[in-house]
């Protein structure tokens, strides 16, 4: 069955350091997105990277989608960053977007 | 930037009776969705919805969920008698045909 798994579960910085997430996913799984979801609850697009690297700022990520995974690199990371990053995918041609279970960010003082 | 609006932010209900959640999604956007998210939880995908129709929809979408598009602008989750366990963040989405627009979510409480 379709698969998206991210690590790790949670993360704890230091506010300026750098971090990377990792998503993995399966071969039915097109189309990867990262989302950020603020202490508020509020989904954020960050990124809709199918493959290849994008960057926005102190945020980029990278899919490889023949090898099966995705990268999103925190550079300089403030506490603003915390919340809970999710990837998801589109399963073969369809809109239906699944979600992994997400990393848990804090960045500290 | 276009923005997907949902209301209310906040719903308290009292169990077996309906909510209705709304949505107006981007407005060149072709597909609409509802996603829910019990606390704690992983984003789950409940139905998606193109050319005035429901196109997929999940386990969870059962004959208590309803979704309409009552006009061009707004799309609609309908929940009728709804059931503690219906408490959730719930995630109106549209896009054009990849790359998701989610709105800021209804925090449905049931009591």
């Amino acid at each position: 069955g379709i698969q998206v798994e991210q690590s790790p579960p949670d993360l704890i910085l230091q506010e300026g350091a750098n971090s990377t997430l990792r998503c993995n996913f399966s071969d039915s799984v097109n189309n990867l997105q990262w989302f950020h979801q603020n202490p508020w609850g509020q989904l954020i697009n960050l990124f809709y990277i199918p493959s290849g690297t994008k960057q926005n700022g102190r945020l980029s990520a990278t899919t490889v989608a023949t090898e099966r995974y995705s990268l999103l690199y925190i550079s300089s990371s403030q506490t603003t960053d915390s919340g809970v990053y999710f990837c998801a995918g589109h399963e073969g041609g369809g809109n239906k977007l699944t979600f992994g279970t997400g990393t848990q960010l804090k960045v500290e003082l | 930037e276009p923005e997907v609006t949902q209301t209310p932010s906040h719903q308290v209900t009292q169990m077996g009776q309906e909510v209705i959640l709304r949505c107006v999604p981007i407005s060149n956007h072709l597909y609409f969705y509802w996603y829910r998210q019990i606390l704690g939880q992983k984003v789950e995908f409940l139905v998606s919805f193109y050319n005035n129709e429901i196109s997929e929809k999940s386990e969870i979408f059962d004959d208590q969920f309803s979704v309409e598009r009552p006009d061009g602008s707004n799309f609609t989750l309908k929940i009728r008698s709804t059931k503690l366990e219906d408490s959730a963040m719930y995630f109106c989405a549209s896009s054009p045909r990849g790359g998701y627009t989610f709105g800021s979510g209804t925090r449905l409480t049931v009591v």
